[in-house]
């Protein structure tokens, strides 16, 4: 079946620098892919839409200029963390649909990052 | 206004009992999809199940069923033969629309624990 693969699975990093994330989809073409947000004991909260070859879409109250997304390719998608805080620690994980995926197919999500700013 | 309500924070069940997660729905989109995701404690997020607006029956996936109400916009997850690798948090997710890339929103959870 489709996998997405992200990495780090963690990273802790010092308040101020700046964290990449990878996400991949290893077996499918991944025109759109969604990056989530997790805090502890909550829901998944959409961040932002990547688009290959466009700019992101951001939800409302995410800083575009804090959390850079690069949509370069159809297999890759990277999310920046730019000078994090430790307020950014949270678990962020990226999901990918196919090129060919109805609306009933599934978003395919990666194992996810664990991010904790110290 | 909450898209998807999940009323239920935590359950317990009965190793191979049956248990239902609820979640309802709101949207003026009459073309939707319905999710199911488990996420075990690992934190990967994993599919087990779909509901189109305009499909006639129920969905099932081996022993995971969706209780569709369309008037009532619900669409409750029933698990049934409980095991213990079940114990995960349950998400139900919505995407409105058609279109391929259309987001996911998602519930709150439910965090079900299954006792032997």
């Amino acid at each position: 079946g489709a996998v997405v693969s992200q990495h780090p699975s963690w990273v802790i990093c010092k308040s101020g620098t700046s964290v990449k994330i990878e996400c991949r989809s290893l077996d499918f073409q991944a025109t759109t892919m969604f990056w989530y947000r997790q805090f502890p004991k909550q829901s998944l909260m959409l961040m932002a839409t990547s688009n290959e070859g466009s700019k992101a879409t951001y939800e409302q109250g995410v800083e575009k200029d804090k959390f850079l997304i690069n949509h370069a390719s159809l297999t890759l998608s990277t999310l920046t963390v730019t000078s994090a805080h430790p307020e950014d620690s949270s678990f962020y994980i990226c999901s990918a649909r196919g090129q060919t995926g109805g609306n009933n197919s599934p978003l395919h999500f990666g194992n996810g990052t664990r991010l904790t700013v110290t | 206004a909450q898209k998807i309500t999940q009323t239920q924070p935590g359950m317990f069940v009965q190793e191979k009992e049956a248990v239902t997660l609820d979640c309802t729905y709101d949207t003026s989109d009459p073309s939707y999809g319905l999710f199911w995701y488990k996420q075990p404690s690992s934190g990967e997020m994993i599919f087990l199940i779909y509901q189109g607006s305009y499909d006639q029956q129920n969905a099932t996936e081996g022993r995971y069923s969706l209780n569709f109400q369309k008037a009532r916009k619900s669409a409750n997850l029933v698990i049934s033969a409980s095991q213990l690798g079940d114990s995960a948090m349950y998400f139900c997710a919505m995407r409105e629309g058609l279109a391929a890339g259309n987001k996911l929103t998602f519930g709150g959870g439910t965090r079900v624990l299954v006792k032997p």
